[in-house]
């Protein structure tokens, strides 16, 4: 049972370059969600999806855009990159019902050089 | 808006020791309050949840009770092993959107 997969689980790019992270869930969850962390500041809401086909602003957006084309895959894109944004990076997906809380995959580090 | 602030770490505690881990949140509605564990090298788990006053969430010996006169939900644990090293999360979500997260606290359990 794979949950939820991202790929990839590492990456270094150099300040301009662009790059898309892939999440992608195999439990049919409609909501889905990117989070950066970084030291001292817990985990932070990029954007997220309660849906196919639509996305949503988090708490620090800015730099970064996302896709839904299908269900069981969430894109984070970063058409520039800048060294702030060198950080782990976690996708989460969960089903309707909320309390069953997120499921998380295993993270990519990104380092913005 | 809504947010958690958690204890700052690390915490080191001895084997069978007992364990505390303060958080406190700010809401303007009526969240539910929950606990995640992230072990090295993987993604976050939900450990345990509360989702109204005075509710106790309770898993693998962890305890948190909803306090709403306080705005708290502090992680208890009557004795810790060397396993439960491992960052713990307090979170927060009241439009059942989105969940947010206080900074984590780093555990080292030693023998």
């Amino acid at each position: 049972n794979a949950g939820v997969t991202q790929t990839p689980k590492f990456r270094v790019l150099k300040t301009g370059q662009s790059m898309t992270l892939l999440c992608a869930q195999d439990m049919n969850h409609e909501y889905m969600y990117w989070y950066r962390q970084d030291p001292g500041m817990g985990l932070r809401l990029i954007h997220y999806s309660v849906g196919e086909g639509t996305t949503a602003k988090g708490e620090v957006p800015d730099g970064y855009n996302v896709s839904r084309l299908k269900k069981q895959n969430f894109l984070l894109g970063l058409e520039s990159a800048a060294p702030s944004q060198t950080s782990v990076y976690f996708c989460a997906s969960r089903p309707t019902y909320y309390l069953q809380g997120l499921f998380f995959g295993s993270g990519t580090r990104l380092t913005v050089v | 808006g809504n947010s958690v602030t958690q204890m700052e770490g690390p915490v080191t505690l001895s084997e069978e020791a007992f364990l505390t881990i303060n958080c406190t949140y700010t809401a303007t509605g009526y969240p539910s309050l929950f606990w995640y564990v992230q072990y090295p090298g993987e993604g976050l788990q939900l450990l345990l949840k509360a989702t109204k006053a005075d509710d106790k969430g309770s898993n693998k010996g962890f305890e948190a009770t909803y306090r709403k006169e306080t705005t708290s939900f502090h992680l208890e644990k009557g004795s810790v092993q060397v396993s439960d090293s491992a960052v713990y999360f307090c979170a927060l979500t009241d439009n059942n959107n989105d969940m947010r997260f206080g900074a984590g606290t780093r555990l080292t359990v030693k023998p």
